[in-house]
C-alpha cells in the first residue's frame, strides 16, 4: 500500500519569505500524480499544485513551486513571499495515475503559521 | 451554483444514534468519496463510488454504509454513532473521463460531534 509522511507537523514563517513544507511516499508504482492541498481555517480543500510523475520538470503556480524528486520519492512544496493568507494546513497526497484510480492517499498534514 | 454541497455543516448526536451526513454535486461527476480528517491522521478514506450503484471500501469503513442510487447524491451512513466517529467528514468528486490528471473537489465539510 501507498504511504505518504508529513514529517513537519509545524512551521512558520516570517511574512514575506520562503518557506519549504516536506513530504515523502513510499510506491512501487512508476506512473502516479501528487498534489498539495491547502485547508485555511474554513476547512475548504483547495488545490494548490499538483505534479505527473512522467514529467521531469518541476510544477509551478505563480509563488507555489515543487521540488519533485522521483528517485528519492520526496515532493515537497515551495512557498515564495509569504503571505498571511498562506496560513493554513497543507495535505500532501498520492494516487496511481492508472484510469479509474481515483483514491488519494493523504499525508498527516503541516501547520503554516505566517508570522507578521 | 455548480459544486459540491455537504449538509448539514456542524452535527451533535448521541451514541447509538443513527445519523446521516448528505453530499450532492452538480458537476456529474462518476466518482465521489468520502473522507474523515483527525488530527494526526489526515484524511482517511472512508467509502468511494465510481458511478451510481457501484461502491467499495476505503480504508476505515467499519461502521459505515453508502448508497449512489443517483450520479449526483452520495450519502454516508452512520448506523449506530459511537465517539470513535466523532471527527470532521468530507466528501469529494472527480471526474477520470476530462482527463486522467483531474484532482479531487471536496466539499466544505461536516463536523460530527457524538456524545
Amino acid at each position: 500500500a501507498q504511504t505518504v509522511t508529513q514529517s513537519q507537523p509545524e512551521m512558520s514563517v516570517q511574512e514575506a519569505e520562503t518557506v519549504t513544507l516536506s513530504c515523502t511516499y513510499d510506491t512501487s508504482e512508476s506512473d502516479y500524480y501528487l498534489f498539495w492541498y491547502k485547508q485555511p481555517p474554513s476547512r475548504q480543500m483547495i488545490l494548490v499544485i499538483r505534479q505527473e510523475a512522467y514529467k521531469q520538470q518541476n510544477a509551478t503556480e505563480n509563488r507555489f513551486s515543487v521540488n519533485f524528486q522521483k528517485a528519492a520519492k520526496s515532493f515537497s512544496l515551495k512557498i515564495s513571499d509569504s503571505q498571511l493568507g498562506d496560513a493554513a494546513m497543507y495535505f500532501c497526497a498520492y494516487r496511481l495515475s492508472n484510469f479509474g484510480n481515483e483514491k488519494l492517499t493523504f499525508g498527516t498534514g503541516t501547520r503554516l503559521t505566517i508570522i507578521p | 451554483d455548480a459544486g459540491i454541497t455537504q449538509s448539514p455543516r456542524y452535527k451533535i448526536t448521541e451514541t447509538g444514534r443513527q445519523v446521516t451526513l448528505m453530499c450532492h454535486q452538480t458537476w456529474s461527476h462518476s466518482y465521489m468519496f468520502w473522507y474523515r480528517q483527525d488530527l494526526g491522521h489526515g484524511l482517511r478514506l472512508i467509502y468511494y463510488s465510481a458511478a451510481a450503484d457501484i461502491t467499495d471500501k476505503g480504508e476505515v469503513p467499519d461502521g459505515y454504509v453508502v448508497s449512489r442510487s443517483k450520479t449526483e447524491n452520495f450519502p454516508l451512513t452512520l448506523e449506530s454513532a459511537t465517539r470513535s466517529q466523532t471527527s470532521v467528514y468530507f466528501c469529494a468528486s472527480s471526474d477520470p473521463g476530462t482527463a486522467s490528471n483531474q484532482p479531487q473537489h471536496f466539499g466544505d465539510g461536516t463536523r460530527l460531534s457524538i456524545l
